[in-house]
């Protein structure tokens, strides 16, 4: 079981916006800044969002980050084929002396 | 460009250790802290630990603490990873990946990640 807790899927249609949600506590998200990460099939993950809503140069503006208290959310607007892939937040968490700690993943279907 | 490479798919005994290494260039390798992150087939992604290449200080994930040695090669670029006593469930994907702290990003943001490498374990 994840410590951070993202829904197991979404999805959407092309040029829709769609959210995913990510759960965490005061010792992770509470604290700590949130970052997130697309993996497409079969592939390494990268770097989609960090800072809880900064994007990396050359990510699309079509993707956004937020966070309020202990909860975090990623947004994808005009939604396209290409974004068909697997979402994961994560978060340093102050407990257990340091450690990194990831979301479950979120599978995204463009229908 | 920032660039790490993995060494080769590697096949393994229960019980058996393995040892995985991360080559870095395209950057300044001793400005930079490198995570190690494993995901299982058909899972996501857990971290198991991060090292300070100058200091060679590790901290690992509590699930892998006795079982894991990270270590740095300031000469060479290259980050290890040793996991020890392998079972079953250590059959996974590891990936090394750089914290882009030192370009401006989070503390805990990994910013270039390596390819990947697969490890089995198996009787």
């Amino acid at each position: 079981q994840s410590v951070l807790t993202q829904p197991p899927s979404a999805s959407g249609t092309p040029g829709q916006r769609v959210t995913i949600s990510c759960s965490g506590s005061k010792s992770n998200i509470g604290t700590n800044t949130v970052n997130w990460y697309q993996q497409l099939p079969g592939t390494a993950p990268k770097l989609l969002i960090y800072s809880d809503n900064r994007r990396p140069s050359g990510v699309p503006d079509r993707f956004s980050g937020s966070k309020s208290g202990t909860s975090a959310s990623l947004a994808i607007s005009g939604l396209q084929s290409e974004d068909e892939a697997d979402y994961y937040c994560a978060a340093w968490d102050d407990s257990l002396n340091g450690r990194g700690v990831f979301g479950g993943g979120t599978k995204l279907t463009v229908l | 460009q920032v660039q790490l490479v993995q060494s080769g798919a590697e096949v393994k005994k229960p019980g058996a250790s393995v040892r995985i290494s991360c080559t870095a260039s395209g950057y300044v390798f001793n400005n930079f802290f490198m995570h190690w992150v494993r995901q299982s087939p058909g899972k996501g992604l857990e971290w198991m630990g991060i090292i300070n290449p100058i200091s060679g200080s590790p901290t690992y994930a509590q699930k892998f603490q006795g079982r894991v040695t990270m270590t740095a090669d300031t000469s060479t670029s290259t980050v290890s990873m040793e996991l020890s006593s392998l079972s079953s469930d250590d059959t996974a994907i590891y990936f090394c990946a750089r914290d882009g702290a030192a370009r401006g990003y989070s503390y805990g943001s990994l910013d270039s990640w390596g390819q990947g490498t697969l490890v089995t374990v198996s009787s």
